[in-house]
């Protein structure tokens, strides 16, 4: 079955430390990919997307992914997070160009001082 | 400011109860969905809809109803039919596929519905 698989429920890392979120993808075609994150209780906020092109994007607070065919990941990093980087982190991927988004079951981050 | 408004922040619905969420966006967007969002089962899509008067089942859709009679609302029913309705409601808005920009789905901050 087609899916997207985000293998982390739940991560603890350090202030300061690096953090590296794992998203994986069971299609047979590249999809357009994005990441989202959501503070509790709050709507998504795109954090970047890969449509095409560069394997590694770059997006808002520091955050960016690199898009590996090879292995169908799409994982998602910052070199040193900030205690407002707690929060819950969604891969999604567009398959057909459809505009309908597939959403991983999250992963969600807390920051330890 | 451009964006997305849901409301209520917050619902309850009595046994039997139809209720609805409201969305307005005033992004200009023709495309809005509706996904709901349980713990630890990311977000699904109910419905979906390209263009006013017009709208699409999403992977759950039984148990809900959506209208499209305006280009900037999206409301979504959730009927008695519903028999789990419990969970965070979002609804999200995009540009149409082919008009040459890039895909992008934009949510509001999101509606918590819990049955009384």
């Amino acid at each position: 079955a087609q899916s997207v698989t985000q293998p982390d429920i739940h991560i603890t890392v350090s202030e300061g430390a690096s953090l590296e979120l794992r998203c994986n993808y069971s299609y047979g075609a590249t999809p357009y990919l994005f990441w989202y994150v959501q503070s509790p209780g709050q709507g998504l906020q795109l954090l970047l997307k890969y449509f095409s092109g560069d394997t590694l994007v770059q997006g808002i607070k520091g955050f960016e992914a690199e898009f590996k065919r090879s292995q169908s990941s799409f994982n998602l990093r910052k070199p040193s997070v900030h205690w407002s980087d707690a929060a819950e982190y969604f891969c999604a991927v567009d398959v057909r160009n459809d505009y309908k988004l597939s959403f991983g079951a999250g992963t969600t981050v807390t920051v330890r001082a | 400011d451009g964006g997305i408004t849901q409301s209520p922040k917050y619902l309850f619905r009595k046994e039997g109860q139809n209720v609805t969420l409201s969305c307005e966006q005033n992004l200009n967007h023709d495309a809005m969905y509706w996904y709901r969002q349980d713990p630890g089962q990311g977000l699904r899509l109910i419905y979906y809809s390209q263009i006013v008067n017009d709208f699409q089942k999403g992977d759950i859709a039984e148990g809900y109803s959506v209208s499209r009679e305006k280009k900037e609302s999206f409301p979504l029913t959730v009927t008695s039919a519903q028999k789990n309705p419990t969970a965070f409601y979002l609804c999200a808005s995009s540009i149409l596929p082919g008009q040459g920009l890039e895909n992008i789905q934009y949510f509001g901050a999101g509606t918590r519905l819990s049955v009384l």
